[in-house]
């Protein structure tokens, strides 16, 4: 069956780099879109970036200076980098799954990290 | 970038009540619009896909239609367990956005 399940540290410095990583299973990352969307805790969901089957990648305008999505196919994991963490940034992080090329529904998520940004 | 306007932002209701979200986006967005619901502590799951189809497993209960931008997902008769936060999401052109959401409580 899908799944989705991200990974990463649960405690970020301010003005370090998060990294986390969604590992897929039950599709091919080559066949599928997966984006990334957080939450901050009590508000509402923030659609980060997408990669799509063939690498493409596209992103949130506000994130885009900070934010890089890539993968391995071969491992079938998406990977989040993004920079100059500050409080804000503090949220739950979900990677989710379209067809398409991104152009249809979010049908699987994965259950979320929480990431929290304090020194 | 296309901005989603959810109303109202939080909805009372009773059980069996029939109930109305609405989901208004700045420029037409083709029925290219899904409804989410998230409850406490949980991952948003996908309840409507392309405005108006029911996603499997999903209660017939809940129903969506719009088109241009005006979108509305309405619940026929309202139960406990929809207690939840109900949020649009549109993939018309990139970037991809949500709404707001609106909570839904039970009065």
């Amino acid at each position: 069956q899908v799944q989705l399940k991200e990974s990463g540290p649960g405690l970020v410095q301010p003005s370090e780099t998060l990294s986390l990583t969604c590992t897929v299973s039950g599709f091919s990352l080559t066949s599928n879109s997966v984006h990334w969307v957080r939450q901050p805790p009590g508000k509402g969901l923030e659609w980060m970036g997408i990669i799509r089957s063939g690498g493409s990648t596209d992103y949130n305008s506000a994130l885009k200076s900070r934010l890089s999505i890539s993968r391995d196919t071969s491992k079938s994991q998406v990977f989040l980098k993004m920079n100059s963490l500050q409080t804000e940034d503090t949220a739950i992080y979900y990677c989710t799954r379209s067809e398409y090329g991104g152009y249809s529904e979010l049908d699987y998520w994965g259950q979320g990290v929480m990431v929290t940004v304090s020194s | 970038d296309i901005q989603m306007t959810q109303s109202p932002p939080v909805l009372s209701a009773s059980v069996g009540d029939r109930v109305t979200l609405s989901c208004k986006a700045s420029q037409n967005i083709n029925k290219n619009l899904d409804w989410y619901q998230q409850k406490h502590g949980e991952a948003p799951k996908l309840l409507i896909y392309y405005t108006n189809n029911l996603q499997t497993g999903i209660p017939s209960r809940f129903s969506g239609s719009g088109s241009g931008t005006d979108y509305t997902l309405t619940i026929s008769s309202l139960q406990p367990e929809d207690v939840a936060t109900y949020y649009c999401y549109q993939y018309n052109s990139g970037p991809w956005t949500f709404g707001g959401g609106t909570k839904l409580e039970l009065k």
